[in-house]
């Protein structure tokens, strides 16, 4: 069956630009997550939903950071006035569901991030 | 607050001999411990998961890994590596008692050597 597929796989963007990374997770999914990974890094939780709503946006590292999940299905990550330090590859996870906790999670390939 | 430690880097095995690849882990509550797998220029996979019963779990490709409680460890292992094995492994734990996000370690790259 299908897994989770994000788009675009890559994106360069210049500095100060407004950016929309998608996530279409596995269908039936009820939690969805986004990790950014750096170079050397493992991925750094960012936010996660349990059907529409964040359950957790803890791992947002500022408020240009924003995403939503509007239908409880795709997901949207936006990123406002990107600086260099955005620069990563932001993967995104489904699961079947996150109270419980002990579902695994399955990972798209990942959007690879430059900021020029 | 929980949190994952992978203390190697890298870790280099001969092919056939058996590979260990560590993790330790702090949580407040009882974790779930999770190993995955990424292939170069591919997507993290999973590869085996601890949630209660037998401390030596089974997972795919033939790896497996212990949970050592009293040594909050979760080390993956395999009795006898192969080429194919070589790719980047990364440990992840989530607090059973909280709805909370799952916390990666920084990966340990294994090679194993021809």
């Amino acid at each position: 069956g299908a897994g989770v597929s994000q788009t675009p796989s890559n994106k360069v963007t210049e500095k100060g630009k407004y950016v929309e990374l998608r996530c279409d997770p596995i269908s039936g999914h009820t939690a969805l997550y986004w990790y950014r990974q750096s170079l050397g890094q493992g991925p750094e939780f960012l936010i996660y939903f349990q059907g529409t709503g964040a359950a957790d946006d803890s791992g947002l590292p500022n408020d240009r950071f924003f995403a939503v999940r509007p239908e409880g299905s795709v997901s949207t990550l936006k990123i406002q006035r990107t600086e260099r330090g955005d620069s990563a590859v932001y993967l995104c996870a489904s699961s079947l569901m996150a109270g419980g906790g002990s579902y695994e999670q399955y990972f798209g390939p990942g959007t690879r991030l430059t900021v020029t | 607050a929980q949190s994952v430690a992978q203390p190697e880097d890298q870790v280099n095995v001969a092919e056939g001999n058996p590979l260990t690849v560590k993790c330790t882990y702090s949580v407040s509550g009882n974790p779930y411990l999770f190993w995955y797998v990424q292939y170069p220029n591919r997507g993290l996979q999973f590869l085996l998961k601890y949630i209660t019963g037998d401390n030596l779990v089974k997972g795919s490709y033939g790896f497996e890994a212990e949970f050592n409680k009293s040594q909050t460890s979760f080390h993956l292992k395999k009795p006898s590596a192969l080429v194919s094995d070589s790719a980047l492994y990364f440990c992840a734990v989530r607090d059973r008692n909280r709805d909370d996000k799952i916390i990666f370690g920084k990966g340990t790259r294994l090679h194993i050597l021809p």
